[in-house]
């Protein structure tokens, strides 16, 4: 069964570094989400993505973070200057152009130290 | 402003019993409601979604169910089993665009 994937698993990183987090969605899917869920809270829309440009996103997503779909596989997410507050699991989810429903990566543990 | 509220917080059952949790929210426009089911450490599965105009839903031994004119809804669970344990997650489409706004999630545990 197809699934969407993401890596890496795990992401240690130093205050003020850029990071990029990898999503490779269902092959035919059309829409791309991340979200984020900090330890311990509930998870939270960042950014929705269709037809190479962004289609909503949210008040967290800001000119520090930036998406990308690079080639006709991969979704990005980067963060250009990390803060301790990034810390988070973040999760890409994708999403066919009749359906409804959005599937989710296994996410992305960023650390920020 | 846009919530979704889960209740009970957490739910200790014994094996075999049933269980309701329940979801009320706030979010506008409202698109469709679904639950979903996360482990610990793993991204969040769908068990249901549901629009304003159903309002039974049934997935095996998981039963929804929606009331949109009071915005609530409620995810049944019978004959629970160990791998029922997980945060059961209430979570609303808000659009056609498919953002979506996630409740805190109940968190079950099932006991032998």
């Amino acid at each position: 069964e197809p699934e969407v994937t993401q890596t890496p698993s795990h992401q240690v990183t130093q205050m003020g570094q850029e990071v990029i987090l990898r999503c490779v969605p269902i092959s035919n899917h059309l829409y791309f989400y991340w979200y984020r869920q900090i330890l311990g809270q509930k998870v939270e829309f960042l950014v929705s993505f269709y037809n190479n440009e962004i289609s909503e996103k949210s008040e967290i997503f800001d000119d520090q973070f930036s998406v990308e779909r690079p080639d006709g596989s991969n979704f990005t997410l980067k963060i250009r200057s990390t803060k301790l507050e990034d810390s988070a699991m973040y999760f890409c989810a994708s999403r066919g152009l009749a359906g409804r429903e959005q599937y989710f990566g296994p996410g992305t543990r960023l650390t920020v130290t | 402003k846009n919530q979704v509220e889960q209740s009970p917080q957490s739910l200790i059952i014994l094996e075999g019993k049933n269980c309701t949790l329940q979801c009320n929210y706030t979010v506008s426009p409202f698109s469709n409601l679904r639950w979903y089911k996360q482990d610990t450490g793993r991204g969040p599965v769908s068990l249901t979604i549901m629009t304003f105009s159903e309002n039974t839903k049934s997935n095996g031994r998981y039963t929804a169910t929606l009331d949109a004119d009071t915005k609530q809804s409620s995810l049944h669970i019978t004959a629970s089993q160990l791998s029922d344990s997980a945060s059961y997650i209430c979570v609303i489409g808000g659009s056609t665009l498919g953002r979506l706004y996630f409740g805190r999630g109940t968190q079950l545990t099932v006991w032998p």
